[in-house]
């Protein structure tokens, strides 16, 4: 079945640290997406790209960067700037960039930093 | 710019009675309308949209929503609660230009 996979579930880091969260889709979309979401917030983006080698920010694209260099992968680097980087990050995909193309998520990954 | 408001962070309802999430949306131009669903450690799914058409849109597990304009609403219903539908659930918009907007969630709670 087709879908997209985030790894790991679960990720611990120290403080200081970057880390970097996988997000791999077999859905054969264009777009691709990475948003954090926090209790209360909803769903924040923080990078998208709608092609290979192309990517542009969201809105707290800060303390975070990101990498396109295969259709089917998007990773995100949590990096030590990153001043409250502890959350739920989903990654997300869609056909193509039009509108009424609906996201299709991962199952998320927590990280925890201490 | 558009935004979106869902209003009660935490509905509860009984099982077999309705159940109604409400969205109010902001747009400047005729909105996309999405509803998604998110169970506990898990990402989102898409339980129905709006782009164009009826504006009585059914979904997936017995949900469905209304686009009303001129009350810039797109409430969810579903006529009978079950169990399994508590999660929490989340209203989208979206405009020409791409970028999607959600709301802060409302989490459905259900009582045997």
């Amino acid at each position: 079945d087709g879908g997209i996979t985030q790894s790991p579930k679960y990720l611990f880091r120290k403080e200081g640290q970057n880390v970097t969260l996988s997000c791999e889709q077999n859905l054969n979309h264009d777009a691709m997406y990475w948003y954090r979401q926090d209790p209360g917030q909803g769903l924040r983006l923080i990078y998208y790209s709608q092609i290979v080698n192309d990517f542009q920010k969201g809105d707290i694209a800060e303390g975070y960067s990101v990498s396109r260099e295969k259709k089917e992968s998007f990773p995100l680097t949590v990096t030590s700037a990153q001043k409250n980087p502890t959350a739920f990050y989903l990654c997300a995909s869609s056909i193509e960039v039009v509108t009424d193309s609906p996201l299709h998520f991962g199952n998320g990954t927590r990280l925890t930093v201490t | 710019a558009q935004s979106v408001t869902q209003l009660g962070s935490h509905v509860s309802v009984s099982e077999g009675a309705l159940v109604l999430l409400r969205c109010n949306y902001s747009s400047s131009v005729p909105p996309y309308l999405f509803w998604y669903v998110q169970y506990p450690n898990q990402g989102l799914q898409l339980l129905l949209k709006y782009t164009t058409g009826a504006t009585l849109v059914k979904g997936i597990n017995g949900f469905e929503a209304e686009f009303k304009k001129s009350e810039t609403s797109f409430h969810l219903t579903k006529p009978s609660a079950h169990m399994s539908d508590a999660a929490e659930y989340f209203c989208a918009v979206a405009e020409e230009g791409f970028k999607t907007i959600f709301g802060a969630g409302t989490r459905l709670f259900v009582k045997a």
